[in-house]
Order: C-alpha cells, then structure tokens, then sequence
C-alpha cells in the first residue's frame, strides 16, 4: 500500500516570497492533517479536513497560510508572503476518520527554509 | 489546554540496556495516547496506542500502558538496539469531527551505543 506523499521534499526561499505544498493521501482515507514541527519541537496541527470540508483551523495563521483539499484527496497548502520563523518541517498525514482513535499516517514532510 | 510532557534527551544507552522514556499529560475527556518514532531522516511512523484506562499497547518489543490515575503513558523496552536510535513522541488525540487533534511532546532522542 502506498503512504502519503508530498512534495517537494525541500525548499529554500527568501521572506516575502510565497511557496506552496502538495499532499497525496493513502487511498481511502477521509481525514488529511497539516502539521507544521519547528526543529527540536513536536508536530503542531494547523488544519484538519474531512473529505473536502475543513473541519478545524483555529491554528492556522490565515493572515498568511491556506490550504484546501480539492476532490477530497489531493491538498495543497500555501504560504504568502513568507516569514523567517515559517522555516519548519510540513507534515501531511491521513486516517480513515475513526474518532479519537484514529491512527494518522505521516508523509516524509517538506523542508522549509526562509531566507 | 491538552498538552503533553515527556522527558528531555538525548538519551544515550548501550546496546541490551532497559529503556524508559517518561510521558504525562493534561488533558479534559478521554484521550486515546500514543508514542510515534522518527528514525533519521524518516517520517513519523506511529509505533503504539492505547484508546482507554488500562490499555496496553505494544509492538517491535516496546510497550505502554495507558494510566489514568497518574496521567502517564511511559514507554519501555527491555533491551534495546543500535537499531532503536530515533527521536519518540508521545502524543494524545482529542475527537474532531471524524478524525483527531493529535497533541504531541517535544520529542526524546535515543541514541543507542553498539
């Protein structure tokens, strides 16, 4: 079975300038999360979605971070303008939606880095 | 707030010794807990959960039991491998909708010495 792939791997961009993430989930899966984990920290939920709804994004910046889950499977998620403390790893993960015990299954991330 | 606590590394052990890595937690309800592993430059891959009180999950030799009266969810193994080497997380899930908010501590690194 395929895992939860994302691209690019890395990326380097200067503050001001905007990038944007692309998630494909495990087949099937109804819930997508976006995690963002500063490096020494653990992973920070921004946003959930349910199919194509968003269920939660109290965390998410939205002054400068958006994201959507187009179909109900693939998503993006977009940062405009940039900022040097966006410098993080972004983890896409996937479940089948079972509640509270809903196992997630993580994407290898992508590498931010603000210049 | 949910919030979760485990302890500080690196934790640096020999080969065969005893692991044990702290976890403890806030949390309102009834969380379901679990420890995920980043082995170098992996991404997270979840290695056990327990969904109610007294739960133990276990698996590749490692086990933790979900206890309610003091809040923990600690992680051991008996003998660890150089193999073990990554950083773990311990982390709850609060229900949102149909899937979770996974919460997670900072993460203990384990370096595991031949």
């Amino acid at each position: 079975e395929a895992g939860v792939a994302q691209s690019p791997r890395y990326k380097i961009i200067e503050k001001r300038q905007s990038v944007a993430f692309w998630c494909n989930p495990i087949s099937g899966h109804a819930t997508l999360y976006w995690y963002q984990q500063i490096l020494g920290q653990g992973p920070k939920l921004l946003i959930q979605f349910q199919n194509n709804g968003v269920v939660d994004d109290s965390q998410l910046p939205k002054d400068r971070f958006s994201a959507e889950r187009l179909k109900g499977v693939d998503s993006t998620l977009k940062i405009q303008p940039a900022k040097l403390e966006d410098s993080a790893v972004y983890l896409c993960a996937s479940g089948l939606g079972g509640g509270s015990t809903d196992t997630q299954y993580f994407g290898p991330g992508t590498r931010l880095t603000v210049l | 707030g949910d919030s979760v606590t485990q302890m500080e590394g690196p934790v640096t052990l020999s080969e065969e010794a005893f692991l044990t890595i702290n976890c403890t937690y806030t949390a309102t309800g009834y969380p379901s807990l679990f420890w995920y592993v980043q082995y170098p430059g992996e991404g997270l891959q979840l290695l056990l959960k327990a969904t109610k009180a007294d739960d133990k999950g276990s698996n590749k030799g490692f086990e933790a039991t979900y206890r309610k009266e003091t809040t923990s969810f600690h992680l051991e193994k008996g003998s660890v491998q150089v193999s073990d080497s990554a950083v773990y997380f311990c982390a709850l899930s609060d229900t949102i909708g149909a899937g979770n908010m996974l919460t997670f501590g900072g993460g203990t690194r384990l370096m595991v010495k031949p």
